[in-house]
């Protein structure tokens, strides 16, 4: 099973300031990582697909990046609304797996 | 506009049995390989489940194998959930999941339905 390592655990920044979260994985993936955002009793939302591809409605402030078992995600400038948990998800092998999520909190 | 709605969750004594549903809208649901990914409280995402387009084949994770079933009818847009012999650690918010076509990136998800494990 392919481990995902997220870090860190918690990460308090402001509005207007950059965010760099940081998966690892145990293996390499192929660039197969996606990332997911979810805010309080809401289902998760797909904000990235095969490292760097952005889903549906995704504003351009979010970008993605990576290779092998090293990935990132950057949001640019952050906005009120993007405080929430990020959980990155690979689909290199199943079975499927998650990382652990990054909590985004306001400073 | 893609819908997903779940029915069927509730509490249960542990060794019981419970059987999720997920009414699918919007899109070409035969076209498509479905999912089942839980959540327990305040915790993070695990996969559980995932059945092919056609029903052929599943997959489960190590944790339910044996105990859950997944399965689908095409003709009424639906994906159930079998659950039996269930755990306390079985307790979690069950989404149902659909996935970009031919890829395991989860793309539209279901509200959720709560299944409490408890005496």
């Amino acid at each position: 099973e392919i481990v995902l390592t997220q870090s860190p655990a918690t990460l308090s920044l402001s509005p207007g300031e950059r965010a760099t979260l940081s998966c690892r994985a145990s293996q390499s993936l192929s660039g197969y990582l996606a990332w997911y955002q979810q805010k309080p009793g809401q289902a998760p939302r797909l904000l990235i697909y095969d490292t760097s591809n952005r889903g549906t409605g995704t504003p351009a402030r979010f970008s993605g990046s990576g290779s092998g078992t090293d990935f990132t995600l950057t949001i640019s400038s952050l906005e009120p609304e993007d405080f929430a948990v990020y959980y990155c998800q690979q689909r290199a092998d199943r079975p499927l797996t998650f990382g652990q999520g990054t909590r985004l909190e306001i400073k | 506009e893609v819908q997903l709605l779940e029915s069927g969750g509730g509490l249960v004594q542990p060794g019981g049995s419970l059987r999720l549903s997920c009414a699918a809208s919007g899109f070409s649901f035969s076209s498509y390989a479905m999912n089942w990914v839980r959540q327990p409280p305040g915790k993070g995402l695990e996969w559980v489940s995932s059945i092919t387009n056609a029903g052929s084949s599943t997959h489960y994770a190590d944790s339910v194998k044996g105990r859950f079933t997944i399965s689908r009818d095409n003709s009424k847009s639906t994906l159930d959930l079998q659950m039996n012999s269930l755990r306390a650690k079985d307790t979690a918010t069950y989404y149902c999941v659909k996935p970009l076509v031919g890829t395991g990136t989860f793309d539209s998800w279901g509200q959720g339905a709560l299944v409490t494990v408890s005496s």
